[in-house]
């Protein structure tokens, strides 16, 4: 099975600064990767798919970039809403696998 | 608009068993796959089962091989999974979510709010 691995686990960013989430796979999945959103207490929330992708209703503050075994979500200048859990899935291969996740919280 | 109503989780001794539903509505059913993805308490998104939009391909996790099994009524557009032999480490809020694209690589873009499994004795 391929291993999704995200980095970091906590990432620590201000109101209006830019934040970085990686996801690495243990082999290429192509473009297939999604990435979601959780807010305590709520389901997921598809963000981008396709790697870059956004999904419908996503504002463009969010980014996906890469490819193959390496790749960046993006969110431009953080609002108070973005504070959650991100996730990223490969869809390239059975079976599907998720990162662990990590948690963007206020600083 | 998508919605994904799940029903059927609750409380149960280790080696019980369960049938978890997900009513659809708001698409074509039989046209999209569906998966079950399972949160347990404090954790991350765990990847657990899915179904080809016919109904006639399916695919586990390793973890649940053998005792869970996915299924399908388009006739009603509810999906089900039957959870056997459960154990502790089972317990989890079970969400059903929506294939996003036609093929055997889609994303999930739509996921219904879980039913919650609880195995203990």
């Amino acid at each position: 099975e391929i291993v999704m691995t995200q980095s970091p686990a906590t990432l620590s960013v201000s109101p209006g600064e830019r934040a970085t989430l990686s996801c690495r796979a243990s082999q290429s999945v192509s473009t297939n990767l999604a990435w979601y959103q959780q807010k305590p207490g709520q389901a997921p929330r598809l963000l981008i798919y396709g790697a870059s992708s956004g999904a419908t209703g996503i504002p463009a503050r969010f980014s996906g970039s890469g490819s193959g075994t390496e790749f960046t979500l993006t969110i431009s200048s953080l609002q108070s809403e973005d504070f959650a859990v991100y996730y990223c899935q490969q869809y390239n291969n059975w079976p599907r696998t998720f990162g662990q996740g990590t948690k963007v919280e206020i600083k | 608009e998508v919605q994904l109503l799940e029903s059927g989780g609750g409380l149960v001794q280790p080696g019980g068993s369960l049938r978890l539903s997900c009513a659809a509505s708001g698409f074509t059913f039989n046209t999209h796959a569906m998966t079950w993805v399972r949160q347990a308490p404090g954790k991350g998104l765990d990847w657990v089962s899915a179904i080809s939009a016919g109904g006639s391909t399916t695919y586990y996790a390793d973890s649940v091989k053998g005792r869970f099994t996915i299924s399908r009524d388009n006739a009603q557009s509810t999906l089900y999974l039957q959870v056997n032999s459960l154990r502790a480490e089972d317990t989890a809020l079970y969400y059903c979510a929506k294939g996003g694209m036609l093929g055997s690589r889609y994303y999930l873009d739509y996921w219904g709010q879980g039913t919650l499994v609880t195995v203990s004795s």
